[in-house]
């Protein structure tokens, strides 16, 4: 089955410093790419939706500027939190689209901004 | 606007059967997804319904009712493994998926 790869599964920051979150495709290509925030007892919320070699679009009231991705192959896409504070602590779990119907998730990613 | 709504919370015994339902009201639709998702980890997919009708897959089956914008995801023979959130989500006129909030079922043995 398709697999999605997230790396760190964790990470704990300063404050005002930038993290980069990796979601890998290992088995398949994607050309598009789901970047969700889930914070705890509440469900996903779409941040934005990345695409191999295009600008990604970003959900209404996320910051571009704050929330970096790039898809720069059709393997990967990243996802850079810049100028991090502990509001944007959070759980951030991507997921690769398949076909139109199927999307596979990573295993989320776990960040902690002191 | 766009809302999914299901349960907060239920309770269920183990060996027990339980029906989670989710509500739905979407721009369009091109089908209505049920994940799993334990705490700290990311959903996995339980089942996809486009048509009317009950899917049955094991121990799961979902139901749906494009007609009442209505679904229930049935668990029977209830594990305590099976104590998770479940998250009803629907996919709308642009292929995009709509969340529910997420039921989260605890399992009493």
């Amino acid at each position: 089955g398709a697999v999605v790869s997230q790396h760190p599964s964790w990470v704990i920051c300063k404050s005002g410093t930038s993290v980069k979150i990796e979601c890998r495709s290992l088995d398949f290509q994607a050309t598009t790419m789901f970047w969700y925030r889930q914070f705890p007892k509440q469900s996903l919320m779409l941040m934005a939706t990345s695409n191999e070699g295009s600008k990604a679009t970003y959900e209404q009231g996320v910051e571009k500027d704050k929330f970096l991705i790039n898809h720069a192959s059709l393997t990967l896409s990243t996802l850079t939190v810049t100028s991090a504070h502990p509001e944007d602590s959070s759980f951030y779990i991507c997921s690769a689209r398949v076909t139109e119907y199927e999307q596979y998730f990573g295993p989320g990613t776990r960040l902690t901004v002191t | 606007g766009q809302n999914i709504d299901q349960p907060t919370e239920m309770t269920a015994t183990e060996g027990a059967i339980v029906q989670i339902n989710c509500t739905y009201q979407t721009s369009g639709f091109n089908g209505l997804f049920w994940y799993q998702q334990h705490a700290g980890e990311a959903p996995t997919f339980l089942s996809y319904n486009v048509l009317d009708g009950l899917e049955e897959k094991g121990r799961f089956s979902s139901f749906l009712s494009r007609s009442k914008g209505y679904s229930y995801l049935l668990l029977k023979e209830l594990q305590m493994k099976d104590s998770a959130s479940y998250l009803c989500a629907v996919m709308d006129s642009n292929y995009q998926l709509i969340w529910g909030a997420g039921t989260k079922l605890i399992i009493k043995p």
